[in-house]
């Protein structure tokens, strides 16, 4: 079962705005990290944050971490229409399991 | 370094067959794992396999079943299929605790 949560379930942007998806989350995690989903395809891995990183960045994305709310949020900055796709949060917890939220539908406006 | 390859890539599967699909994972990968993703429940866990074992497993009736080889590839096999089966099949591979790389996916569709 989902016990991530990702919020909003769908977010519509013009290009070139910024764009933060919310991630909240259950139980203590080693590690939470974002995934890129494009329509049907595989995922792609975008970042990981250790429970003891607050901040990271990657090119145009940052993550924050706050293990005390148990939440994260990936902001993409400066977004293109190639970002339109769906963005998961997982966690990783001890037991080989990646726990994964529902998703969050990003669609980038020309 | 070769990605993650699934085959089939499509499947078209009447009620009441069997499906096997398979995976192999990035050379030097263990572990893997199995998800089921659908419009309506997401991406759902299927099970885990580290080393020819099922280390951990999802809410997923007995029909779900899979192994992982010594050279670490996976097959998933689900029997007697139902129209719910319906689904994109995603396999993952990963060295412990890091990213997981996945496949593009085995789209089965049960008619």
């Amino acid at each position: 079962s989902q016990q991530g949560e990702e919020d909003p379930q769908a977010l519509s942007i013009q290009e070139g705005e910024n764009a933060t998806m919310n991630c909240s989350y259950k139980t203590s995690i080693n590690n939470l990290q974002w995934y890129r989903q494009n329509s049907g395809r595989g995922l792609v891995h975008l970042i990981l944050i250790r429970s003891n990183e607050r901040e990271k960045h990657s090119g145009r994305l940052r993550v924050t971490l706050d293990t005390s709310k148990k939440s994260s949020s990936l902001l993409i900055t400066a977004s293109r229409a190639a970002d339109t796709a769906s963005y998961f949060c997982a966690t990783d917890k001890s037991n080989y399991q990646l726990i994964w939220g529902a998703g969050t539908k990003l669609i980038i406006k020309p | 370094k070769a990605g993650v390859t699934q085959t089939p890539r499509y499947l078209i599967k009447t009620r009441g067959q069997q499906v096997t699909l398979s995976c192999s994972p990035i050379s030097g990968h263990r572990s893997v794992s199995w998800y089921q993703q659908t419009p309506g429940q997401g991406l759902q866990f299927l099970f885990e396999y580290f080393s020819e074992t099922q280390r951990n497993k999802g809410n997923f009736p007995g029909r779900f079943s899979g192994r992982q080889f010594s050279n670490s590839r996976s097959e998933m096999n689900v029997s007697t299929l139902e129209l719910g089966d319906s689904a994109l099949y995603l396999c993952a591979s990963s060295s412990q605790n890091t990213e997981a790389f996945f496949g593009q996916g085995t789209r089965l569709t049960v008619v």
